[in-house]
């Protein structure tokens, strides 16, 4: 079965300092891989993703992910947090033989103190 | 921003009544999606329409009906609603690969 995991639930930052964010993943086909990210009372907004070629990927606000295929993972960085960063982030997975229907992490809160 | 419209925002239900949430698009995106959204759980996919009258279910389906009768909606019904059913519906769209979200819908079943 497909399943993604996001082992912590609240990870806790001094603003400036740098985030990473952990997504393991266990998929029976080649995997698109997505981070999302949720405000309080808002929808989810994709930050990055990840269908093929290089492992390291760029999006947005300053985000970058690594997909690392031995490991199963793709975890999300950022070099300086920002407090406008406090949010829950979504780790998901999907592919193309499953209909594109994506399967999500549980998220991770991100608290950003100053 | 993806044009996708989830209606009601927000519903207060008493249990056993039904309840139908709706979602438009206005991409003419094939492919629309279901999912609850509960704490610790992440987004649960419930049912999702690769085409018009094509829907297929989700990993939490039970309890739950979608019609799609035109490209541009995707309703979701829940038959006889409960308070398991209590949470934040969202609705995603997608051309391809990349699925786009809706504002969401707070249910509460009392």
């Amino acid at each position: 079965a497909q399943s993604v995991t996001q082992p912590d639930i609240h990870i806790t930052v001094s603003e400036g300092a740098s985030l990473e964010l952990r997504c393991n993943y266990s998929y029976g086909a080649t995997p698109y891989l997505f981070w999302y990210v949720q405000s309080p009372g808002q929808g989810l907004q994709l930050l990055l993703k990840y269908f093929s070629g290089d492992t390291l990927v760029q999006g947005i606000k300053g985000f970058e992910a690594e997909f690392k295929r031995s490991q199963s993972s793709f975890n999300l960085r950022k070099p300086s947090v920002h407090w406008s960063d406090a949010a829950e982030y979504f780790c998901a997975v999907g592919a193309k033989e499953y209909g594109n229907k994506l399967v999500f992490g549980a998220g991770t809160i991100l608290r950003v103190k100053s | 921003d993806a044009g996708i419209t989830q209606s009601p925002r927000h519903k207060v239900t008493e249990t056993g009544t039904p309840v139908t949430l709706r979602c438009h698009q206005t991409e003419n995106h094939r492919y629309m999606y279901w999912y609850r959204q509960d704490p610790g759980h992440g987004l649960r996919l419930i049912h999702y329409s690769y085409g018009v009258k094509d829907t297929d279910k989700g990993e939490v389906s039970d309890g739950y009906s979608v019609s799609r009768s035109k490209t541009e909606d995707f309703l979701l019904t829940l038959e006889s609603a409960t308070s398991s059913q209590t949470s934040v519906y969202f609705c995603a769209i997608s051309g391809g690969e990349k699925l786009f979200f809706g504002s969401g819908t707070q249910l509460s079943v009392l």
